[in-house]
């Protein structure tokens, strides 16, 4: 099947600083990508959604100038933490469509961000 | 808005019995229901999906889930756990015309000897 990987798997930082993850479709192309928060034991909470070309449509409570996308190919999104702190420390996990409506959607491994 | 009850929130299973995760749905149309499995270290892997057609649906590794719409529920079933089986489980239901997936909280299956 499709597959979706992130890179890093892992990553720690100091408060401050920022942290870009990378999350690509590796046979197949992807217009449109979702961003998610998983924080430890509970549920996949949906960021925003990364339109190749365009730009990203962020849930509501997410702050857009914090957690920056930006899609720039059909097999490439990348999300930036800007100016990390503690609480936001999560484990960060992208997916991408392999079709329309309906269609299965493929997950990346996920990131583990950690920021001292 | 679209939400999705998964109400156990650990099950433990002796490996060889069956098993029943429940998930119910709140959903205005035809819902789009999903079931996925999370392992350590891997990414969501998808078990099987619903959206029209055949309420009773077959997914990978013998499980199976089934749609009530009088229910609201779409409970996942495997007649035979495995050790292998132990993983997180989450139901979800996708968004009208975005693709979106809303989660459940989640379900961890345990699986004793």
């Amino acid at each position: 099947g499709a597959v979706v990987s992130q890179h890093p798997s892992w990553v720690i930082c100091k408060s401050g600083t920022s942290v870009k993850i990378e999350c690509r479709s590796l046979d197949f192309q992807a217009t449109t990508m979702f961003w998610y928060r998983q924080f430890p034991k509970q549920s996949l909470m949906l960021m925003a959604t990364s339109n190749e070309g365009s730009k990203a449509t962020y849930e509501q409570g997410v702050e857009k100038d914090k957690f920056l996308i930006n899609h720039a190919s059909l097999t490439l999104s990348t999300l930036t933490v800007t100016s990390a702190h503690p609480e936001d420390s999560s484990f960060y996990i992208c997916s991408a469509p392999a079709g329309g409506r309906g269609d299965t959607q493929y997950f990346g491994p996920g990131t583990r961000l950690t920021v001292l | 808005a679209q939400s999705v009850t998964q109400p156990d929130i650990h099950i433990t299973v002796s490996e060889g019995a069956s098993l029943e995760l429940r998930c119910n749905y709140s959903y205005g149309a035809t819902p789009y229901l999903f079931w996925y499995v999370q392992s350590p270290g891997q990414g969501l892997q998808l078990l099987l999906k619903y959206f029209s057609g055949d309420t009773l649906v077959q997914g990978i590794k013998g499980f199976e889930a089934e749609f009530k719409r009088s229910q609201s529920s779409f409970n996942l079933r495997k007649p035979s756990v495995h050790w292998s089986d132990a993983a997180e489980y989450f139901c979800a239901v996708e968004d009208t015309g975005f693709q979106k997936l809303v989660f459940g909280t989640g379900t961890r299956l345990l699986v004793s000897p």
